[in-house]
């Protein structure tokens, strides 16, 4: 199993420009997250999926948009990239456990984005 | 979600055990305590987690004290490559919940030879 990856590993955007970031798992996980993590920060959660078609807003969802048209992928856009948008972008898994059960995430190895 | 509190950094000798605490004093009764640890900007690694009994797996112990307000999590022998910025988080589980991890700012650790 591949786990989690992430596409591209890096990119240098300029201001207005746009982008798509791929996360895909191959563990059949229904939750996927994205996460932003600045310098000497801890991780920062953008938007979540619980589960194929759905989408959810996290703590940070301004000027990004994600969709979950498949199961094992979870994309996240920027339609007009930002200065204040440069960060290191992670993406997790997990597998739904239902009722009072646990979990836990898998992170992929993360996108460095710079935006001038 | 409940907050938590980790000491910004720690240094261990390498063969010793590292101790990393963490305080999270308003946890409610349905919340847990994970740890994860992130190497050197990879992305983060789970390591363990518990409710209200003491866990122990290949990778570490967590100790999580009878009123649940604080825990530690001990790596019993350090080695080089556990040096990491390690993260407490407490968080809700359950049928509506969606595992949503509220990250700090965490601890890191730093082993020496």
């Amino acid at each position: 199993n591949a786990g989690v990856t992430q596409t591209p590993k890096f990119r240098v955007l300029k201001t207005g420009q746009s982008m798509t970031l791929l996360c895909a798992q191959d563990m059949n996980h229904e939750y996927m997250y994205w996460y932003r993590q600045d310098p000497g920060m801890g991780l920062r959660l953008i938007h979540y999926s619980v589960g194929e078609g759905t989408t959810a807003k996290g703590e940070v969802p301004d000027g990004y948009n994600v969709s979950r048209l498949k199961k094992q992928n979870f994309l996240l856009g920027l339609e007009s990239a930002a200065p204040s948008q440069t960060s290191v972008y992670f993406c997790a898994s997990s597998y739904r456990l239902g009722g009072s059960g646990t979990d836990t995430q898998y992170f992929g190895p993360g996108t460095r984005l710079t935006v001038l | 979600d409940a907050k938590t509190t980790q000491p910004p950094s720690m240094d261990c000798a390498e063969g010793r055990a590292a101790n990393l605490p963490c305080n999270h004093s308003t946890i409610s009764g349905n919340e847990y305590v994970y740890w994860y640890r992130q190497i050197h900007s990879q992305g983060p690694q789970y390591i363990i987690h518990g409710l209200k009994n003491n866990e122990t797996n290949e990778m570490a112990s967590l100790i999580i004290t009878e009123d649940r307000k604080s825990s530690t999590l001990i790596l019993p022998h350090a080695t080089l490559r556990d040096t990491a910025v390690y993260y407490c988080i407490v968080t809700l589980y359950g049928s509506s919940n969606t595992g949503k991890l509220i990250f700090g700012q965490g601890t890191t650790l730093q082993v020496k030879p």
